[in-house]
C-alpha cells in the first residue's frame, strides 16, 4: 500500500521569505502522480502543483516549485515570496497512474503553514 | 475549469435521522466520484469510490449500510448518512475526475455535518 508522510505538522514563514514543506512517500510503482493541495480555512481543496513521476524536470507554478527526488521518494514544496494568503493547510498526495484505484488519492497528514506579517 | 458542487455546505441533524449530501459535476461528466471524510485537524480519508451505474467500493472499516452511496448519473453522486450518531459529525468532501490521465481530481466545497 502507498503511504505519504509529512513530517512537519506546523511551519511558519515570514512574509516575502521562502519556505519548504517536506513530503516523502512509499510505493512500489514506477509511474505515478504527486500533488500538493492547499486547504485554507474555507476547507476548499485547491490544487497547488502536480508532478508526473516519469518527468525528471521539477514542476513549477509561479511562486510554487517542487524538488522531486524519485530515488529518495521525496517531493518537497517550495513557496517563494510568501504571502499572507498562502497561510493554509498543505497536503501532499499520491496517485497511481494506472490500474485499479488509479484515481484514488492518498494524502499525507498535512502541514499547517502560518505566514507572519 | 471543471467545477464540482456539493450541497449542503452545512447541516445539523438529530441523532437517528438520515442526511443526504449531493455531489454534482457542473460542466463535465464524472464516471468516478470519491467521498472523503475529514476530522478536525486531520487529513482526508477516503471512504468510498463511486462509479456511475454500479455499486460503490468502500474502504476497509467504512460501513456500507450506514453510508449509502448512489451514483445514478454521470453528473450526480449522493452520500446518505443513515441513522446518524454524534460520532458521524465530520467534514465530508467529494471529488470527481473529469478526464483520464494526469488530470487532477476536482473537489467540492465540502459539507460540515453536525449530529446532535
Amino acid at each position: 500500500a502507498q503511504t505519504v508522510t509529512q513530517s512537519q505538522p506546523e511551519m511558519s514563514v515570514q512574509e516575502a521569505e521562502t519556505v519548504t514543506l517536506s513530503c516523502t512517500y512509499d510505493t512500489s510503482e514506477s509511474d505515478y502522480y504527486l500533488f500538493w493541495y492547499k486547504q485554507p480555512p474555507s476547507r476548499q481543496m485547491i490544487l497547488v502543483i502536480r508532478q508526473e513521476a516519469y518527468k525528471q524536470q521539477n514542476a513549477t507554478e509561479n511562486r510554487f516549485s517542487v524538488n522531486f527526488q524519485k530515488a529518495a521518494k521525496s517531493f518537497s514544496l517550495k513557496i517563494s515570496d510568501s504571502q499572507l494568503g498562502d497561510a493554509a493547510m498543505y497536503f501532499c498526495a499520491y496517485r497511481r497512474s494506472s490500474g485499479a484505484g488509479s484515481y484514488q488519492l492518498t494524502f499525507g497528514k498535512g502541514t499547517k503553514l502560518s505566514v507572519i506579517p | 475549469g471543471a467545477v464540482v458542487s456539493q450541497h449542503p455546505s452545512r447541516v445539523i441533524c438529530k441523532s437517528g435521522t438520515s442526511v443526504k449530501i449531493e455531489c454534482r459535476s457542473l460542466d463535465f461528466q464524472a464516471t468516478t466520484m470519491f467521498w472523503y471524510r475529514q476530522f478536525p485537524k486531520q487529513s482526508l480519508m477516503l471512504m468510498a469510490t463511486s462509479n456511475e451505474g454500479s455499486k460503490a467500493t468502500y474502504e476497509q472499516g467504512v460501513e456500507k449500510d450506514k453510508f449509502l452511496i448512489n451514483h445514478a448519473s454521470l453528473t450526480l453522486s449522493t452520500l446518505t448518512v443513515t441513522s446518524a450518531h454524534p460520532e458521524d459529525s465530520s467534514f465530508y468532501i467529494c471529488s470527481a475526475r473529469a478526464n483520464p490521465g494526469p488530470s487532477p481530481l476536482h473537489f467540492g466545497n465540502g459539507t460540515r455535518l453536525t449530529v446532535t
